[in-house]
């Protein structure tokens, strides 16, 4: 079965780190590139971070550049989300997405897993 | 940044009404558009991609068209399971999604 399932979430103080996981399965995981999108309760979406396939290319939104730190591990079929400083605001559901490769939509995407940063 | 302006953000609807929701963005993203829906708890879904592509498996009362800044979705006879939140994404410079646009039953 073709699927994305994240991992590791849950609850952590202000100031905290939590690194997310994102099994892939049913394709082949090293061709494509990969990104993180998280959604606060009740929010829409907001694009995290991107990797491409080689994981050549990355990028942050600024909201979390520095903090954050995106990788992936293609032996394993995994893509990862290192969460440093975390703050309050960087509550949300934590999806993960795989980009088509024309680059044009994310074709595919995980339930997510919920982090919660409060003290 | 390109910032990505969906309109309406409600829009409450009948089964079987042609719909329109409209994506405007702040620069040119020639037609590097996508559109996803969404219902309560679930992960987005893919509809449209390039503008005006229907993603494999979509019904076809589901349609995109536009280019440039503005962009639309329409919805040609709404069904019960189509009431759902819809974004838009550009593609042209990074990635940046719509507000939402929750479609409602009236």
């Amino acid at each position: 079965e073709v699927q994305l399932v994240e991992s590791g979430g849950g609850l952590v103080k202000p100031g905290g780190s939590l690194r997310l996981s994102c099994a892939a399965s049913g394709f082949t995981f090293s061709s494509y590139s990969m990104n993180w999108v998280r959604q606060a309760p009740g929010k829409g979406l907001k694009w995290v971070s991107s990797i491409s396939s080689s994981s050549s290319y990355i990028y942050y939104a600024d909201s979390v550049k520095g903090r954050f730190t995106i990788s992936r591990d293609n032996a394993k079929n995994s893509l990862y989300l290192q969460m440093n400083s975390l703050r309050v605001e960087d509550t949300a559901v934590y999806h993960c997405a795989r980009e088509n490769k024309a680059g044009d939509a994310f074709d595919m995407w995980g339930q997510g897993t919920m982090v919660t940063v409060s003290s | 940044d390109i910032q990505m302006t969906q309109s309406p953000s409600t829009l409450s609807a009948s089964v079987g009404d042609r719909v329109t929701i409209t994506c405007r963005a702040s620069q040119s993203i020639s037609s590097w558009l996508a559109w996803y829906q969404q219902k309560p708890g679930k992960a987005p879904k893919l509809l449209i991609y390039r503008a005006s592509s229907l993603e494999s498996g979509v019904p076809s009362r589901f349609s995109g068209s536009g280019s440039g800044t503005e962009f639309t979705l329409t919805i040609s006879s709404l069904q019960p399971d189509d009431f759902a939140t819809y974004y838009c994404q550009q593609f042209n410079t990074l990635y940046s999604f719509g507000q939402g646009t929750k479609l409602e039953i009236k």
